[in-house]
């Protein structure tokens, strides 16, 4: 079973518009953490923000917030005011405490931002 | 801030061949990942590292092995080389006493071509 669905393959948001990139995940450990990544068309990889299944605030990061819903198991990713270097593929990743700390990745959203 | 560093960048390799990617993680960071990001797909865990020592193991083929030396950085060997090795390799690093809320900062990815 998927332990990480990203539902949205691809999304298009208008310039200087919210958007909202959804995650859900799916473990039995009570400890694990959420993370989420920025992969632009030139490859790397890049931390954006995290979430501890602990932590009672939803992080923020700049123009990212993350809403955890702990009991419907997701962890959406939303991006402020967005700007055209947002365009990218986004991946939500999970550890679990039982791991010895990889992440599992879904299979990403490609977004796109429009002038 | 020094980030990870992977070399080489590009390789192009015949198959059969044997090819070793290097990973120099950011300095005091103790844990190294390896992932594997085929075309299109999302990251997957191979192996890691945490003080010099194999930590745990993911879908890595028997014909790769990998190690992490006294300064802490890590090279990922691979033999034999198949067409479906081609892909985008990246190393992490993150401070394992960092606890759940540990941070994995990726390098920018060594991309193996195999012909």
């Amino acid at each position: 079973a998927q332990k990480i669905t990203q539902t949205q393959p691809g999304m298009f948001v208008q310039e200087k518009e919210a958007v909202t990139l959804d995650c859900t995940y799916d473990t039995s450990d009570p400890s694990y953490g959420l993370f989420w990544y920025k992969q632009p068309s030139s490859g790397e990889m890049i931390f954006l923000i995290y979430q501890g299944s602990y932590d009672q605030q939803n992080a923020t990061e700049g123009r990212y917030s993350l809403n955890f819903q702990k009991a419907r198991k997701s962890a959406n990713l939303v991006i402020s005011a967005s700007q055209l270097g947002d365009s990218a593929m986004y991946f939500c990743a999970m550890r679990e405490r039982g791991s010895q700390g990889n992440l599992i990745f879904g299979k990403g959203t490609k977004l796109s931002v429009k002038p | 801030a020094a980030g990870v560093i992977q070399s080489p960048r590009h390789l192009i390799k015949e198959k059969r061949e044997t090819a070793t990617l290097k990973c120099y993680p950011i300095p005091r960071h103790d844990t190294v990942y390896w992932y594997q990001q085929g075309p299109g797909q999302d990251p997957q865990f191979l192996i890691s590292f945490y003080e010099k020592m194999q930590s745990d193991k993911g879908s890595i083929p028997d014909r790769f092995s990998a190690q992490q030396f006294s300064d802490y950085h890590s090279e990922l060997n691979m033999s034999s080389l198949e067409l479906g090795d081609s892909a985008l390799y990246f190393c992490a690093s993150s401070d394992r006493l960092a606890g759940l809320g540990e941070t994995q900062y990726f390098g920018p990815g060594t991309r193996l071509l195999v012909l």
